[in-house]
């Protein structure tokens, strides 16, 4: 079956647009996670999403930073007002549920650059 | 709050030998360790991973150690071959989200 996929692969966008970024998960799987990689940088951690719901939002940078999913598929990353430290790969991974300890699978992920 | 240190931040090797990349991380609940391996532009890659109830876990050339006592676990690359080359992270997770915490990154290279 299909990997996780995300789109757009690259987005480059002005100052203070918004944009939306999206993950299509392994199907099946119920747990999903959307993950910032900055240039040089690991990964840190946004947002988890078990179904529909997002019991740990702890990880988003400020409240321009949302996400939603819908029929515990697919999920977008929405960021308001984007700014030049939002530049950054992001990554989003499925599990087949979450809390297992498990083998995440990424995407190819967004590379997100402000201008 | 969470944390995961990692070192060395880069490492160059001579093929054939061996590469050690070393991880320390702060909760003390964290029972599930994941190696990942990215090539340059690509998606992050499981190589190995270890729980907490295992001090070790090996696979062909790689091996990964934990010490929970010390909060510590290790990558071990042997034999190293020019294809190893690429930049690990590890993990560490430990709360019901399954939510990784990542190291830093080690970018390795390995020299023909």
């Amino acid at each position: 079956g299909a990997g996780v996929s995300q789109s757009p692969s690259n987005k480059v966008t002005e100052k203070g647009k918004d944009v939306e970024l999206r993950c299509d998960p392994i199907s099946g799987h119920t747990a999903l996670y959307w993950y910032r990689q900055s240039l040089g940088q690991g990964l840190e951690f946004l947002i988890y999403f078990q179904g529909n719901s997002a019991p740990d939002k702890s990880g988003l940078p400020s409240d321009r930073f949302s996400a939603e999913r819908t029929g515990g598929s697919v999920s977008t990353l929405t960021i308001q007002r984007t700014q030049q430290e939002d530049s950054a790969v992001y990554l989003c991974a499925s599990i087949s549920s979450g809390g297992s300890y498990n083998e995440q699978f990424f995407g190819p992920g967004t590379r997100l650059t402000v201008l | 709050g969470e944390n995961v240190e990692q070192h060395p931040s880069t490492l160059s090797v001579q093929e054939g030998d061996s590469a050690v990349i070393k991880c320390t991380y702060s909760d003390s609940a964290s029972n599930y360790f994941p190696w990942y391996k990215q090539e340059l532009g690509k998606r992050p890659q499981l190589i190995i991973d270890i729980r907490s109830n295992v001090g070790e876990k090996k696979d062909q050339r790689i091996a990964v150690t934990l010490n929970k006592t010390a909060k510590h676990f290790s990558l071990h690359i042997t034999e190293t071959q020019p294809e190893d080359s690429a930049v690990y992270f590890c993990a560490a997770s430990g709360s019901n989200t399954g939510k990784l915490i990542f190291g830093q990154g080690t970018t390795l290279q390995v020299k023909p």
